[in-house]
């Protein structure tokens, strides 16, 4: 399975743009990008995802690299209630999906 | 609102005991995945079920079992419970596991399991 690398925590100012990296080298070519972000304890909560163009939708946008080997999700104007854990994942066609430990952003007023 | 439902909210139990934790998926739903975080842990995958059928193994305990029933509903069964099984558990559902296929996954509110 695909990992991902993705720094531990994060800080952005209230109304700013949250860019949020993501490593994933050993991407295969059928297996997608997902985002995802956990506030608190609540259930994971979906972002975006893609395969190969960068997406955007009304939350974020996705850039994937041309490589396909990293990804950047864009908060573009984040409020303290995008404080949360988020997780950059690849998903195989296998159904494993791993979640690894995230990146804690913080967004300060 | 996800649309995934899980029940109950809140266990607690003793250790040795055997509970049972159950998972709606959204409607249209084929795939019901199974997770566990414990405390300031991120998301260990245990197990996912295709339409029935068991689809992919994480790090499921053997003392874990899970099933998926006829009208999709899962039950994650956990027995001779032990203080580490504390932690929370999502239930999350897709569309789909066909190859190739985008698997976009969502979660319930989980359920919140404490082992005394």
């Amino acid at each position: 399975d695909a990992k991902t690398t993705q720094p531990p925590s994060m800080d952005c100012a209230e109304g700013r743009a949250a860019n949020l990296p993501c490593n994933h080298s050993t991407i295969s070519g059928n297996e997608y990008v997902y985002w995802y972000r956990q506030i608190h304890s609540q259930g994971p909560q979906y972002i975006i995802h893609g395969l190969k163009n960068n997406e955007t939708n009304e939350m974020a946008s996705l850039i994937i690299t041309e490589d396909r080997k990293s990804s950047t999700l864009i908060l573009p104007h984040a409020t303290l209630r995008d404080t949360a854990v988020y997780y950059c994942i690849v998903n195989t066609n296998a159904g494993k999906s791993t979640f690894g430990d995230g990146t804690t952003l913080t967004v300060k007023p | 609102d996800s649309g995934v439902t899980q029940t109950p909210k809140h266990l607690i139990t003793a250790t040795g005991q055997r509970v049972t934790l159950r998972c709606s998926p959204r409607s249209g739903d084929l795939s019901v995945y199974w997770y566990q975080q414990s405390l300031d842990q991120g998301l260990q995958f245990l197990i996912q079920y295709y339409n029935g059928e068991e689809r992919a193994k994480g790090n499921i305990l053997e003392r874990f079992s899970a099933q998926q029933f006829p009208d999709l509903h899962s039950e994650l069964n956990l027995s001779s419970l032990e203080l580490g099984d504390s932690a929370l558990y999502f239930c999350a559902s897709s569309v789909d596991a066909g190859a190739g296929l985008d698997e976009t996954q969502y979660f319930g509110p989980g359920t919140r399991l404490l082992v005394l």
